[in-house]
């Protein structure tokens, strides 16, 4: 069974950082590219990253302005996303999903990250 | 950047068919998917690659891709299918700002 559980969320200070983490389980994690998506409450899915199967390739949602680091350990079967400067409206529930046929097709439950002061 | 657009609402009767449109300039030349997603739960992939079916999804949900327009159509909707629904423009990876249905 395929599985992706999201941790590291918290209640952070604009500003601070904080690092996600994404575990799977139930595949052969180093051969799928892998995604960050957000939702902030009561909003819509934002893209926020996704990274090749070796790294090879890394993408950013433009309204990030660098300030989010995507990686992955194939070793370890785990995704990363490094969250700097954290502002208020990254507020969100953060998922990690695996893509398969050009599409998100499993999808984890879940972290959410509060900025708040 | 790439954007898409959708309807914030569709509303449709039980067992009648719901349609819900994703738009975007030259959609069509993309690969479109859609996700659905209930209250408090993650998204599920319903359909990928424009009108493909992962495995699990029901008949009635179907898909298409032309010109400016994706369209999702859920053929005898049932009060299960009441949701938020979402379309991706693949390769640009955006997402629409979401369709909620409603099954009255």
């Amino acid at each position: 069974e395929v599985q992706l559980v999201e941790s590291g969320g918290g209640l952070v200070r604009p500003g601070g950082s904080l690092r996600l983490s994404c575990a799977a389980s139930g595949f052969t994690f180093s051969s799928y590219s892998m995604n960050w998506v957000r939702q902030a409450p009561g909003k819509g899915l934002e893209w926020v990253s996704s990274i090749s199967s070796s790294s090879s390739y890394i993408f950013y949602a433009d309204s990030l302005k660098g300030r989010f680091t995507i990686s992955r350990d194939n070793a370890k079967n785990a995704l990363y996303l490094q969250m700097n400067s954290l502002r208020a409206e990254d507020t969100a529930v953060y998922f990690c999903a695996r893509t398969i046929n050009d599409g998100y097709a499993e999808w984890g439950q879940g972290t959410l990250v509060t900025v708040s002061s | 950047s790439y954007e898409v657009t959708q309807s914030p609402s569709v509303s449709v009767s039980p067992g009648q068919t719901a349609s819900i449109t994703c738009s975007g300039d030259k959609l069509g030349d993309k690969h479109a998917c859609w996700y659905q997603q209930k209250p408090g739960q993650s998204p599920v992939l319903v359909i990928y690659q424009d009108n493909k079916r992962p495995s699990g999804i029901p008949e009635r949900f179907s898909g298409s891709n032309s010109g400016n327009t994706a369209t999702l159509t859920i053929s005898g909707t049932q009060a299960m299918d009441e949701a938020d629904y979402y379309c991706q423009a693949w390769g640009s990876r955006v997402f629409g700002g979401g369709t909620k249905l409603t099954v009255l």
